[in-house]
């Protein structure tokens, strides 16, 4: 099972924008809606955000949104701040009854 | 509170074995599936195996199909994994994770315990 693919970096000025593309196969996110995102600030255990595509875990702010079309997924922090800068990974539930990661993107905080 | 701690990493020669263990607490494994994930030094996270909530099903990456053995003890709250022919790729930090019921997903991870394999 190959890693889903996602840019090693995106950045934003505090307040705006930034997207993450994770782009699977027809056997995991093109199949099913079990994607999820994990936050991962340096030398921390990973925090789930997302969860089935669009859904944020209770306690994680609603600037975190999720999103899917076809075989990519994707993660938006609408207004940016400074404590969102980490590693950035994605999830998907794969047709192999095993689960795959994204390589990661780092979010930096202009 | 749900808490994992992972336990047993260390030094371990190229095809040695070693067993980590997952000690959970605020829940019963009953409940729940588990997750072990990995991350070798500086990249990315990587999916290794998972035991579901009755033990009856398991499930394991190729990487390490045959290698890695998930194993409970339900009156410790325990989970356990054998990891044997080691190699140095296996070089990482291994996390063990809550599986978020019927959520494909990880909602509590324990600290992680680092495995090095060098001789």
């Amino acid at each position: 099972q190959s890693a889903l693919t996602q840019p090693p970096s995106v950045s934003g000025s505090r307040g705006q924008s930034v997207t993450i593309s994770c782009t699977g196969t027809s056997s995991d996110i093109g199949s099913y809606d079990h994607v999820s995102w994990y936050q991962q600030p340096p030398g921390t255990a990973p925090k789930l955000v997302i969860y089935e595509v669009t859904n944020r875990p209770s306690g994680v702010p609603d600037r975190f949104s999720g999103s899917k079309s076809g075989n990519t997924a994707a993660l938006t922090i609408s207004g940016v701040q400074a404590e969102d800068e980490a590693d950035y990974f994605c999830s998907s539930y794969t047709a192999s009854t095993t689960w795959v990661f994204g390589g990661g993107t780092r979010v930096t905080v202009l | 509170q749900v808490q994992l701690v992972e336990s047993g990493g260390g030094v371990v020669q190229p095809g040695r074995s070693l067993r980590l263990s997952c000690a959970a607490s605020g829940f019963s494994l009953s409940c729940c599936g588990i997750h072990w994930v990995r991350q070798a030094p500086g990249k990315g996270l990587e999916w290794v195996a998972y035991i579901a909530d009755d033990g009856s099903r398991k499930h394991y990456s190729d990487s390490m199909k045959g290698r890695f053995i998930i194993s409970r003890d339900m009156s410790r709250n325990t989970l356990y994994a054998e990891m044997n022919s080691l190699r140095p790729e296996d070089t990482a930090v291994y996390y063990c994770g809550r599986d978020f019921t019927d959520k494909y997903s990880i909602d509590y991870w324990g600290q992680g315990t680092l495995v090095t394999v060098s001789s």
